[in-house]
């Protein structure tokens, strides 16, 4: 059964500075993996999705890589502001069991001090 | 991507009463699921929805709890059974987007139970 971990479980900054959130899986049989950002109370909001295939994707302030091999994969967050603030969930397509589903790790609470 | 309207967004109900959350999604999808985020944790799958079959369900989740229609391809309703403290979460409904595999999967705003 596919295990997904993040780390760290919570993290504050101040603004501007660069970060790393990570996130490891125990199953490299993955169709894709999304990251997600969810506020508080809120539903998930996704940032970015990287097919099995590559090995990284960007978006504005964000990068993410993917390294199968490994199991893990990382977001990367620029210039940190405190409008970044928010959980961010790392989650994974598997398909060859015939589940279509997300697993998804238990997320990484970003604070961002102004 | 899919847009994916979910209601209501928030609700605090009594103890033994159920609860039926609706998500009506902008294109026809042929896969739904349902999740379930308990206070301070991940989110965890309830149930596969497919139109015009059973849903199914993860270990852990029974339909007499958590029974689901998908009457067809754009709308899909959760109902919380009976319910108890202990259902207090946020559940959630999820879609994969068009072309799955280029734009991975949307997610409802979330409803938000409170049960007391």
């Amino acid at each position: 059964k596919q295990e997904v971990t993040q780390i760290p479980a919570a993290l504050s900054v101040p603004e501007g500075e660069n970060l790393v959130l990570n996130c490891s899986f125990t199953d490299s049989a993955i169709y894709n993996l999304q990251w997600f950002r969810q506020d508080p109370g809120k539903g998930l909001t996704s940032l970015l999705l990287i097919q099995s295939s590559q090995r990284e994707q960007t978006s504005g302030r964000l990068n993410a890589s993917l390294d199968k091999s490994s199991g893990r994969s990382t977001l990367y967050i620029a210039a940190s502001q405190p409008g970044d603030s928010a959980t961010y969930l790392c989650a994974l397509a598997e398909g060859d069991t015939g589940r279509r589903a997300l697993t998804f790790g238990s997320g990484t609470r970003l604070q961002v001090q102004p | 991507s899919a847009v994916i309207s979910q209601k209501p967004s928030r609700d605090i109900c009594q103890r033994g009463t159920s609860l039926t959350i609706q998500c009506q999604v902008d294109s026809q999808v042929t896969m739904m699921f349902w999740y379930r985020q308990q206070p301070g944790q991940s989110l965890t799958l309830i149930a596969t929805a497919n139109q015009g079959s059973e849903a199914t369900y993860e270990s852990g989740f029974v339909i007499d709890k958590f029974p689901i229609s998908r009457p067809n391809l754009t709308f899909s309703t959760l109902t919380v059974s009976n319910m108890s403290p202990e259902d207090s979460s946020i559940y959630l409904c999820s879609v994969e987007a068009p072309g799955w595999n280029n734009y991975g999967y949307t997610f409802g705003s979330g409803t938000r139970l409170t049960v007391v």
